[in-house]
């Protein structure tokens, strides 16, 4: 297994376009998370699936997010009708038990 | 809520000599305080992380020391190497609350060669 992986790894859209990136976790990892960092500071938790449920979700998480684990393997989020202030790093990271393990990110510029 | 603080926003120090980052959180039910490591255009990679039933713990050169009382911990890197070069994290949850960490800021480890 090669940890973690992430695609697209850069995403450039103009605002108003929807864009979607996937998150494919450990295998054997049953928790997936998704983070959202911008320049300068630390992950920001967005949502948090334990197999298929979601189980959590920021207050960050607006409408125009929507996240999925459809068979409790990869995971896709979803942004709709994308802003500027949507431009950051999208961070996935699984789980079996206590280490969070993080895949490389998509970085997401709005233009 | 939970808050963590960080500091220093960067540290630089010259090649071989130590490294300490601070962080305090707010929470007192918070009990599991990891430290990750970011490199320029990777994920965080976890480095060391401590328990509230431990008062310090070391791995090879890293060590993190925790002050509940305080509620404060602390990073100390010694010997440090121009691979240490990073943006370092900390982080605090509650064991619980199937790990959703509030983060630090980061804190920037320059190696001055």
């Amino acid at each position: 297994d090669t940890g973690v992986s992430q695609d697209p790894r850069h995403k450039i859209t103009k605002r108003g376009q929807n864009v979607t990136f996937r998150c494919d976790p450990i295998s054997e990892h049953n928790r997936l998370y998704w983070y959202r960092q911008t320049l300068g500071q630390g992950p920001e938790f967005l949502t948090y699936f334990q197999n298929e449920a979601q189980l959590e979700k920021s207050r960050l998480l607006s409408d125009r997010f929507s996240a999925e684990r459809p068979k409790g393997s990869f995971s896709t989020l979803e942004i709709q009708r994308t802003e500027q202030g949507d431009s950051a790093m999208y961070l996935c990271a699984s789980s079996s038990s206590g280490e969070l393990f993080f895949g490389e990110g998509s970085r997401l510029t709005v233009l | 809520g939970e808050n963590v603080e960080q500091h220093p926003s960067t540290l630089s120090v010259q090649e071989g000599d130590s490294a300490v980052i601070k962080c305090t959180y707010s929470d007192s039910a918070s009990n599991y305080f990891p430290w990750y490591k970011q490199e320029l255009g990777k994920g965080p990679q976890l480095i060391i992380d401590i328990r509230s039933n431990v008062g310090e713990k070391k791995d090879q050169r890293i060590a993190v020391t925790l002050n509940k009382t305080a509620k404060h911990f602390s990073l100390h890197i010694t010997e440090t190497q121009p691979e240490d070069s990073a943006v370092y994290f900390c982080a605090a949850s509650f064991m619980d609350s199937n790990y959703q960490l509030i983060w630090g800021a980061g804190t920037k480890l320059i190696i001055k060669p």
